[in-house]
């Protein structure tokens, strides 16, 4: 079965603070993709990155990083010195490389920095 | 920039009202979906399309229905409004990607729906 779990339901920190946000998936599949969104209080729900299962590399983009690990079946995002803007709920989803499926998402993480 | 137009923010109806809500894309996707957010329960699949008069069922396709009769606009169908019926809905766009979602999901803005 296919599932991605985000067991932080709700995160508070202050500005500047690190933070990270955890996802576990499970899968069957040797091929597959994981994404994480971005849903600000505006509610549209915004792409930060994807990754291929055979690309275990970590990716870094500003003040954002995901620490990619396969052996734990793992896809962890981090905020480096977080800011207001970055309040959001955080989803991490998953799909398989198969035709007639669709995205798995986990239940998603609010993030509230405060000032 | 692709984006996707969900024709109503806040949508209040009555039960057994039949509900209509649209979705249109203006990036010529083949792939839309229709998903239901709560509180809790995150993101769910309601249907999802591949191609113009084509559509799959999702996770949670009970008491709905859609239509793709044009490429750019996934409509979904409340036959029959019920309270638990009541939640924010997304639509969402994607490039084929061999009929798969491997492609990043491009979302509107959601529709609250809030069946009384």
């Amino acid at each position: 079965a296919q599932k991605v779990t985000q067991a932080q339901t709700e995160i508070s920190v202050v500005e500047k603070e690190d933070v990270t946000l955890d996802c576990v998936y499970e899968t069957r599949d040797t091929t597959y993709y994981l994404f994480w969104y971005k849903q600000p209080p505006s509610g549209e729900l915004v792409f930060l990155i994807r990754r291929n299962s055979f690309d275990e590399q970590n990716e870094i983009s500003g003040r954002y990083s995901w620490n990619f690990q396969k052996s734990t079946s793992s896809f962890n995002f981090t905020i480096t010195a977080s800011q207001v803007v970055d309040s959001a709920v955080y989803f991490c989803a998953l799909s398989r490389n198969q035709a007639g499926t669709a995205l798995i998402f986990g239940k998603g993480t609010t993030l509230s920095v405060s000032s | 920039d692709v984006k996707v137009t969900q024709s109503s923010r806040y949508l209040v109806k009555r039960t057994g009202e039949k509900v209509f809500l649209e979705c249109v894309q203006d990036m010529d996707h083949e792939n839309m979906f229709w998903y239901r957010q709560d509180p809790g329960l995150g993101l769910r699949l309601i249907y999802f399309s591949y191609d113009v008069k084509m559509k799959e069922k999702g996770d949670i396709p009970e008491g709905y229905s859609v239509s793709r009769e044009k490429k750019e606009r996934f409509s979904l169908i409340l036959e029959s409004a019920s309270t638990n019926q009541t939640s924010m809905y997304l639509c969402a766009s994607s490039l084929p990607g061999g009929g798969t979602t491997n492609e990043k999901l491009f979302f509107g803005s959601g529709t609250q729906l809030s069946v009384l």
